[in-house]
């Protein structure tokens, strides 16, 4: 099993609809996680951080379930500019502290 | 500041040749690491440093060396090429504890 799982998408949406990713991890004892967002041949950039109690900035909403393991990402009110991969990405616990990330959900807002 | 720099951009290799990436930051940050992305496979892992001196292997290893002589620098061998590195190779950083990870704009190779 994948470390990090989430859906590949494509996920097609038109502007002004909402849409929700989620996001799975293998190790219950991950400490931090994060979504980045990467655009198509560019290097991948923090999007926020995911906080126990949720988080919201602007229009994206982040909340962590750590009893299911599970991240997730709501965007409201899409844009066309919000069309680009969304990262999960998990912190493992203390010793190897590389960043694991997902392979990534694939955003495409249509006019 | 520069942030993370990365060189080459482009690079084409033949069979068997090998080469280095470059890596620098300029943030005095300890945690670097190299990733590869190929399509629909996300960023793996190669090799990471927690510090100037010190490194570890990630997911993917075979066929990558890595040193870490100095805090801003960590570039990346790749000891004989195959045209399985054909791959987006991204070096990225973070400071200590949980923090944003910064990349570099990535070094597109080809190995033919």
């Amino acid at each position: 099993r994948k470390e990090v799982e989430q859906d590949p998408g494509p996920f097609n949406v038109p502007e002004g609809a909402t849409v929700a990713f989620n996001c799975t991890y293998s190790n219950s004892a991950s400490q931090s996680f994060f979504w980045y967002r990467q655009d198509c041949r560019k290097e991948p950039k923090l999007l926020m951080s995911v906080y126990s109690s949720g988080n919201e900035d602007g229009r994206f909403t982040a909340q962590l379930n750590r009893a299911s393991q599970y991240i997730s990402l709501l965007i409201r009110d899409s844009k066309l500019s919000d069309s680009a991969t969304y990262l999960c990405v998990v912190t493992p616990p203390t010793g190897r502290r590389a960043l694991t990330f997902g392979s990534g959900t694939r955003l495409q807002v249509q006019p | 500041n520069a942030g993370v720099t990365q060189t080459p951009k482009f690079q084409v290799l033949k069979t068997g040749q090998s080469m280095t990436l470059q890596c620098a930051q300029d943030m005095n940050h300890e945690y670097m690491s190299w990733y590869r992305q190929d399509p629909g496979m996300g960023l793996r892992l190669i090799h990471y440093s927690v510090g100037a001196g010190i490194t570890d292997q990630g997911e993917v290893p075979n066929g990558y060396n890595v040193s870490r002589s100095t805090t801003e620098d960590f570039p990346l061998r790749l000891l004989s090429a195959a045209p399985s590195q054909t791959s987006v190779y991204f070096c990225a950083s973070r400071p200590t504890g949980d923090h944003e990870q910064y990349f570099g704009p990535g070094t597109r190779l080809t190995v033919t």
